[in-house]
């Protein structure tokens, strides 16, 4: 069964350092997003990104975050400047843009920021 | 704006056993998709079903199906004959269908289930 996948599955970087969060999303899908979810907190939504544009961004999403299709196949979320509070695992998940849209999550990247 | 509220932090349930868990939404898009996602304790999230704000029917996947109720704005999960490995975090999640095909979906902030023997 396809999935989606990530790299790396954990990161430990410095406080003021550039992070590039990877990701395969699942080969027929045309959306991908970006989610976060602080520990013990509730998942957040970072971008939406379709036809190689950004849909949709919330508030978090400030010009620190940026994303990226290199190529045909991943997807990638780069933080410039990586704070303190960017500790959280980071969840990329794709869709297929059908109605019935199910959204289907990778294992995600746990990101700490020392 | 949309907002999804889970009102149970924790529930226990004993193996075998049924369990329902509680999920309420509001939204003014009278077309909108409800889901529900499991997270176990190794992080991942696993899509477990979907109901349609205008299925006619409850949603069901095997042992889950989903107690929707449109005019109280909610969709419970129940999960039958539950088994040691459903002890898991559950969010309820919502997309609005309105807003285009590339449509956040918003959380809720989980319910922890702890399946006992």
């Amino acid at each position: 069964e396809p999935e989606v996948t990530q790299t790396p599955s954990h990161q430990v970087t410095q406080m003021g350092q550039e992070v590039i969060l990877r990701c395969v999303p699942i080969s027929n899908h045309l959306y991908f997003y970006w989610y976060r979810q602080i520990l013990g907190q509730k998942v957040e939504f970072l971008v939406s990104f379709y036809n190689n544009e950004i849909s949709e961004k919330s508030e978090i999403f400030d010009d620190q975050f940026s994303v990226e299709r290199p190529d045909g196949s991943n997807f990638t979320l780069k933080i410039r400047s990586t704070k303190l509070e960017d500790s959280a695992m980071y969840f990329c998940a794709s869709s297929s843009g059908l109605v019935r849209d199910t959204q289907y999550f990778g294992p995600g990247t746990r990101l700490l920021v020392l | 704006a949309q907002k999804i509220t889970q009102t149970q932090p924790g529930m226990f349930v004993q193996e075998k056993e049924a369990v329902t868990l509680d999920c309420t939404y509001d939204t003014s898009d009278p077309s909108y998709g409800l889901f529900w996602y499991k997270q176990p304790s190794s992080g991942e999230m696993i899509f477990l079903i979907y109901q349609g704000s205008y299925d006619q029917q409850n949603a069901t996947e095997g042992r889950y199906s989903l107690n929707f109720q449109k005019a109280r704005k909610s969709a419970n999960l129940v999960i039958s004959a539950s088994q040691l490995g459903d002890s898991a975090m559950y969010f309820c999640a919502m997309r609005e269908l309105n807003t285009g095909t590339a449509s956040k979906l918003t959380f809720g902030t989980g319910t922890r289930l702890q399946v006992t023997l």
